[in-house]
């Protein structure tokens, strides 16, 4: 399995709802993260995680909560979101640190309505 | 912060015509990657270069790096329609977690 799988890959949610994006990997990677991606502008480093601990986050607002359970599993919670928040979120991985290439998902597009 | 600058931001050609997408960078790095974003897509990679090197060929890319200028290229030989995309440079920080992706190359081919 040479993959990332994202989940949902579409997702609209009200400003007051509380929703999860799922990653997923298969690979032994050890490094997952998450960017964020506006239209037409290069994805932008949301989270860090190193063997399942955080560590780098971007100044990332408190709405925004990532989780890692296990090694496969990367989770972004959701909660209280802003129409500008609305973006392709991407998840990535990466077999070692610092990283000599990430595999993408192919991203989960929110819109925050 | 965007370390990568690309240049030029858009690019059309025909098909068969090489294709030269250009990345400047600000500080040291360990290595400098390319990756593809087909429209509305995750991103693939496609090519690492380690600040060691000057010359690295894959298939029909081929990628320089000139630490001196801080700059890199990436060529497409007989470009096909298919490699119509966005292009991103991305840089570590001199060995950092993290990679940091440049504006990008939107690339057309036309067939």
């Amino acid at each position: 399995d040479t993959e990332v799988t994202q989940t949902p890959k579409h997702l609209v949610m009200g400003m007051t709802n509380k929703k999860s994006l799922k990653c997923e990997q298969h690979m032994g990677h050890r490094a997952m993260y998450w960017y964020k991606q506006k239209a037409k502008k290069p994805p932008e480093l949301m989270f860090v995680y190193s063997y399942e601990k955080l560590s780098i986050n971007e100044s990332v607002p408190s709405r925004f909560s990532p989780e890692c359970p296990n090694s496969s599993l990367l989770n972004l919670h959701l909660h209280a979101l802003q129409p500008e928040d609305s973006a392709l979120y991407l998840c990535a991985s990466s077999q070692r640190q610092p990283p000599d290439g990430y595999t993408f998902g192919s991203g989960t597009r929110l819109t925050v309505v | 912060s965007q370390q990568g600058e690309e240049d030029p931001q858009a690019l059309s050609i025909q098909e068969g015509e090489n294709a030269t997408m250009n990345c400047s960078y600000k500080t040291s790095i360990n290595n400098l990657q390319w990756y593809r974003q087909n429209s509305g897509r995750g991103l693939v990679h496609l090519i690492l270069i380690r600040s060691n090197e000057r010359e690295k060929h894959s298939g029909r890319l081929r990628v320089t790096l000139d630490t001196s200028k801080k700059s890199s290229s990436l060529l497409i030989t007989a470009s096909r329609a298919a490699d119509t995309a966005s292009y991103f440079c991305a840089t570590d920080q001199g060995g950092s977690e993290k990679l940091v992706f440049g504006k990008g190359t939107k690339l057309t081919v036309n067939p």
